[in-house]
């Protein structure tokens, strides 16, 4: 039961132009989600959060758009540049801290000089 | 300095044998979190401790468990390795449970490969 959903496994763009990753969820009960980055051989690392209050949370060249109609979310990177590339990891939880994280798969993230 | 570190970074073993991974943060976190990425790349969380106290326990079976000697560690060991045991295992902390996973910072993971 996947109540974290990124239905891309892999994206490539171009340096310099926009990088649009989607994250669908299932689960009404969700309130916070996050992106998480993760390069091979490490942990994950925590990279920009939006609560259901909000519909837009920006933070340098990062920005997350939550529709919570459509239990969808985006994290769209601008300017693509290739320390970018990596997987970028989806995460949703209820308001309470001890809710664990629903983690989506991952999507690839190429971005070609 | 890590702030996250775990120990083995990779892990071989047969199948029966009982093995542990180590984690240990220099945050000053109260809150550690124990998760595994299976084969299909999910990230599951397993286990969470605050304060040395466990908070959450997914399901995990019980030849996994996790020791708290203290704040700053958290330990993982695991009785009768299984092939399915296979895996990525991921130690993480946050400032406390009001924070939640807001900001988790993830060690780098240890693989571990059951044969």
């Amino acid at each position: 039961d996947q109540q974290v959903k990124q239905n891309s496994p892999s994206l490539s763009v171009q340096e310099g132009r926009i990088s649009i990753l989607n994250c669908d969820y299932t689960n009404s009960m969700f309130d916070y989600f996050l992106w998480y980055k993760k390069y091979p051989a490490e942990g994950p690392t925590f990279l920009i959060s939006i609560s259901s209050i909000k519909d837009k949370n920006e933070d340098g060249r990062f920005t997350v758009f939550l529709n919570k109609s459509a239990k969808h979310l985006s994290l769209h990177i601008v300017p693509s540049q290739p320390g970018d590339s990596a997987v970028y990891f989806c995460a949703a939880r209820g308001l309470s801290g001890n809710t664990p994280l629903v983690f989506g798969k991952g999507t690839r993230l190429s971005v070609i000089a | 300095d890590t702030a996250v570190s775990q120990t083995p970074k990779y892990l071989v073993t047969q199948m029966g044998n009982d093995k542990s991974i180590k984690c240990e943060q220099n945050l000053g976190h109260d809150t550690m979190y124990w998760y595994k990425q299976d084969s299909k790349k999910f990230l599951k969380i397993m286990f969470s401790y605050n304060n040395k106290e466990l908070i959450i326990n997914e399901t995990v079976p019980n030849r996994f468990s996790p020791k708290s000697p203290d704040k700053a560690h958290l330990n993982l060991h695991i009785n009768s390795l299984e092939l399915g045991d296979s895996a990525v295992y991921f130690c993480a902390s946050s400032q406390d449970l009001s924070q939640g996973m807001r900001k988790a910072f993830f060690g780098q993971g240890t693989r571990l490969t059951v044969v």
